[in-house]
């Protein structure tokens, strides 16, 4: 049972275009939710996070929306850069005794074109 | 340098072989975390441990084992590898008492099992 889904396994945008990466989940406990990139040949970074209790969250030129009734969360890159293409990896937590395990999307490929 | 480090890089090893994965941390986090990721899949938790003393059993264990010889190292051990133990093996940490949720991740070691 895949609890956080991202259903584009890629995505290609042309430079200074918006970049909008979606991740669905089927979890409500979740209590928070998380955005990396990851290059090849390199770890996971995060990139940005969203509290359940927010609805939007900016830092820079990423912008991550949640909508908790249809339990989709969604990150906007504006503008999109070329050093932008990475795969990117929504992931979700849940609070208490799991707070320990972030559950991962399988992840989407952006591809920004110059 | 780098504050999450694994050990090595790349390996090839042979079905049936012990091999060890080890991870360093200078950033002085409690909790420290080993994943696999699979092509096309997200990262799946393999153990985490929350201090020296603890340590736990996350989603995908068996075949498995780790050990915390210390706050800034944790080791992921395969007794015996099968073929399907061939991925990316990453290792994270995490302080959840900085008031921060998301982990930080070595840059990975690909896993070969012939």
């Amino acid at each position: 049972d895949q609890q956080v889904k991202q259903n584009s396994p890629s995505l290609s945008v042309q430079e200074g275009r918006i970049s909008i990466l979606n991740c669905d989940y089927t979890n409500s406990m979740f209590d928070y939710f998380l955005w990396y990139k990851k290059y090849p040949a390199e770890g996971p970074t995060f990139l940005i996070s969203i509290s359940s209790i927010k609805d939007k969250n900016e830092d820079g030129r990423f912008t991550v929306f949640l909508n908790k009734s249809a339990k989709h969360l969604s990150l906007h890159i504006v503008p999109s850069q070329p050093g932008d293409s990475a795969v990117y990896f929504c992931a979700a937590r849940r609070p208490g005794a799991g707070s320990y395990q972030l559950t991962f999307g399988k992840g989407t490929k952006l591809s920004v074109i110059p | 340098d780098a504050d999450v480090t694994q050990t090595p890089r790349n390996r090839i090893t042979k079905t049936g072989k012990r091999i060890m994965l080890e991870c360093s941390q200078t950033k002085g986090h409690d909790r420290m975390y080993w994943y696999r990721q699979d092509p096309g899949l997200g990262l799946r938790l393999i153990y985490y441990s929350f201090d020296v003393k603890d340590i736990n059993k996350g989603e995908i264990s068996d075949g498995y084992s780790v050990s915390r010889q210390a706050q800034a190292k944790f080791s992921l051990s395969l007794e015996s590898a099968i073929p399907n133990q061939t991925a990316l093996y990453f290792c994270a940490t995490s302080d959840p008492g900085q008031g921060t949720r998301e982990q930080y991740f070595g840059p990975g070691t690909r896993l070969t099992v012939t």
